[in-house]
């Protein structure tokens, strides 16, 4: 079966980095995109990018450029999202969803890694 | 950027109630439009995508309708399962934006 399977749980200060990773199993990783999304504590969910299976072509939210930095290897079928700089409310879940066959709509979702800054 | 918004933000009904929740996009979106389900401390679940088209294994007693601007969800019959934020995205382009959602408890 499908799994996502995220890494675990950070603290952070401002100003750090975090590194947040993915692990797919139970399906062809080259053939689907893999998307990130948010949730602040209480809040929406909020779209963040997203990465070819080859890495080759990451799209970001405008909101994000320059601050975050999403890879893929196929060789281990690991995605990963950095997020450098890290503000206050940068405190999240951060979710990787696959995406859905050429429909970008996410039928599965990591378990979400929290990640909290902190000083 | 296309913004999507939803209403009502939160309702509360009986069970067996139906129940409709409106997103409205700022332009046309066709009907790329999706619609999830989320409950307290779980994971997004994928209800409908393409406006109308059911995921598999989600219960006929949800509904998608709209093209254009106009979406709606509709619980044909509301269940205490069904208690989750319900969130719309959009995704006829990047960014592929969410609603801010609509919480659904019952009465």
């Amino acid at each position: 079966q499908v799994q996502l399977v995220q890494s675990g749980a950070e603290v952070k200060k401002p100003g750090a980095s975090v590194n947040v990773s993915c692990k797919a199993s139970g399906y062809a990783f080259s053939a689907f995109y893999m998307h990130w999304v948010r949730q602040a504590p209480g809040q929406g969910l909020e779209w963040m990018g997203m990465i070819t299976p080859s890495g080759d072509r990451p799209t970001y939210a405008q909101k994000f450029q320059g601050r975050v930095s999403m890879t893929s290897d196929t060789s281990t079928g690991t995605v990963s999202l950095e997020v450098s700089s890290l503000r206050y409310d940068d405190t999240a879940v951060y979710y990787c969803a696959r995406e859905k066959g050429g429909l970008v709509t996410f039928d599965y979702w990591g378990q979400g890694t929290l990640v909290i800054v902190s000083s | 950027d296309i913004q999507m918004t939803q209403s009502p933000s939160s309702l509360s009904a009986s069970v067996g109630d139906r129940v409709t929740i409106t997103c409205r996009a700022s332009q046309g979106i066709s009907n790329y439009l999706a619609w999830y389900q989320q409950k307290p401390g779980r994971v997004p679940k994928l209800l409908i995508y393409g406006a109308s088209t059911l995921q598999s294994g989600v219960p006929s007693r949800f509904s998608g309708r709209g093209s254009g601007t106009d979406f709606t969800l509709t619980i044909s019959s509301l269940q205490p399962e069904d208690v989750a934020t319900y969130y719309c995205q959009k995704y006829s382009g990047a960014p592929f934006t969410f609603g801010p959602g609509t919480k659904v408890d019952i009465k």
